[in-house]
């Protein structure tokens, strides 16, 4: 089956950097994509990952490593806006499913 | 560019009543298209997911059951709901490699 693990919560300040790990397991995986969802709202996409390195969009930056199973999400120069719960996904080839993992809710304090 | 369309954004239904969740998704074709649902605070579960016309897959069984009429037309359904059926659905479409999904704005379904 596919299964993927994330912290439950992370709390940091405004200005900091703060990363968000994912582990997965999956069969055929294809890549790992990261959603941000603000209270009350749907997932926004954010990055996504086939291959094992760094993609770095404005602020957030997302990395990958196939033969570990993880990745993580790099978020710079936190705002109070970037306060929402962040999902990691996979998909299988295999078996067309995307699943989430259980997200994390990141807190920024001023 | 592409769109999706999900309708209604919030439903009050009482037990016993049936559903239809109505997903539309416009600029693509022969997407990747899922249902999800979402309790309050926890994450996503993935119900249904269909890669074609016709062809549903089924996650999590239960009275909630999803259809694929058209090429881009996903429907979930109920004949009949239970209190346990409450929750945030939402609609979702991807390509074929999975690689970024776009989102419905959800439908906050409360069964009373």
């Amino acid at each position: 089956g596919q299964s993927l693990e994330q912290p439950s919560e992370v709390t940091a300040v405004e200005g900091a950097i703060v990363q968000i790990n994912c582990t997965y397991q999956t069969s055929g995986f294809y890549g790992l994509s990261w959603y941000q969802q603000h209270d009350g709202g749907a997932p926004t996409f954010l990055s996504y990952n086939a291959l094992d390195g760094l993609e770095e969009t404005g602020r957030f930056s997302s990395f990958l490593s196939r033969s570990d199973s993880y990745g993580y999400l790099l978020l710079q120069e936190l705002q109070m806006k970037d306060s929402a719960s962040y999902f990691c996904a996979v998909f299988s080839g295999a078996t067309n499913k995307l699943i989430f993992g259980t997200g994390t809710l990141l807190a920024v304090q001023p | 560019s592409q769109t999706i369309h999900q309708w209604p954004a919030t439903l009050v239904q009482p037990v016993g009543s049936p559903l239809s969740l109505e997903c539309t998704v416009e600029g693509t074709s022969n997407p990747n298209l899922y249902w999800y649902r979402q309790a309050a605070g926890r994450g996503l579960q993935l119900l249904f997911y269909s890669v074609g016309i016709g062809q549903i897959s089924s996650e999590v069984p239960q009275n909630l059951s999803a259809s694929r009429p058209q090429d881009r037309q996903f429907i979930l359904s109920s004949k009949k709901l239970l209190l346990s059926d409450s929750g945030f659905y939402l609609c979702a479409w991807s390509t074929t490699t999975g690689g970024n999904a776009f989102f419905g704005q959800g439908t906050r379904l409360t069964v009373v």
